[in-house]
């Protein structure tokens, strides 16, 4: 089955303490990106990045890493998360450019 | 930057009536997407339109691009208390360039 899997599913953690949220596709898609989600503001963009060793910033990089050592894989990094930086994250995946986009369920995390 | 801006912000209406979404853009595009997310979970694609197309079907999902004007609806036919969810829509750049871009989406609830 394709899917795109994010883990955690939800994470409280505190300020400061570094995280790593990991996503994983199995459709061999080029493209990976992430995304936080919060009220009145939709789906902002993260980072992305078009295939191995090759990221870029989106909208509100700031607080932020990633890494695309592998095709399948795109995990987030928090070095040293705060509380702005709670949010609903979604990890996306799709295949060339222009093609429809797989999301992960979603990771809810909480800076205390 | 936000690229879609979707409108209305919310829409309640009736089981059985049709419920109209719009989407406007601000730069060309290689195509245009529509997405639903049910709460708090990850979006589910619905429907790509190339910029090239006028009107697209899939089901009782009708979607229109009107490139002069950057805009694009969403049609949905005969809602059901199903149909209840978030609606996003989100452009493709093409050219090489970044991932999707979303706007901050419809919230849809079918009355029963």
């Amino acid at each position: 089955e394709a899917q795109v899997t994010q883990n955690p599913r939800y994470l409280i953690t505190v300020t400061g303490k570094k995280l790593t949220v990991t996503c994983s596709q199995n459709m061999n898609h080029e493209y990976m990106s992430w995304y936080r989600q919060d009220p009145g503001l939709g789906l902002r963009q993260i980072y992305y990045s078009m295939n191995v060793e090759v990221t870029d910033k989106g909208d509100v990089p700031e607080g932020y890493k990633v890494s695309r050592k592998e095709k399948r894989n795109f995990p987030l990094i928090l070095e040293s998360p705060s509380p702005n930086q709670t949010s609903l994250y979604f990890c996306a995946s799709r295949g060339l450019m222009g093609t429809e986009a797989f999301f992960g369920q979603g990771t809810r995390l909480t800076v205390v | 930057s936000q690229q879609g801006e979707e409108d209305p912000q919310a829409l309640s209406i009736q089981e059985g009536e049709n419920a109209t979404m719009n989407c406007s853009y601000k730069t060309s595009i290689n195509n245009l997407q529509w997405y639903r997310q049910n709460s708090g979970r990850g979006l589910v694609h619905l429907i790509l339109i190339r910029s090239n197309e006028r009107e697209k079907h899939s089901g009782r999902l009708r979607v229109t691009l009107d490139t002069s004007k950057k805009s694009s609806s969403l049609l949905i036919t005969a809602s059901r208390a199903a149909d209840t969810a978030s609606y996003f829509c989100a452009t493709a750049l093409g050219g090489g360039a970044d991932g999707l871009t979303f706007g901050k989406g419809t919230h849809l609830i079918i009355q029963p």
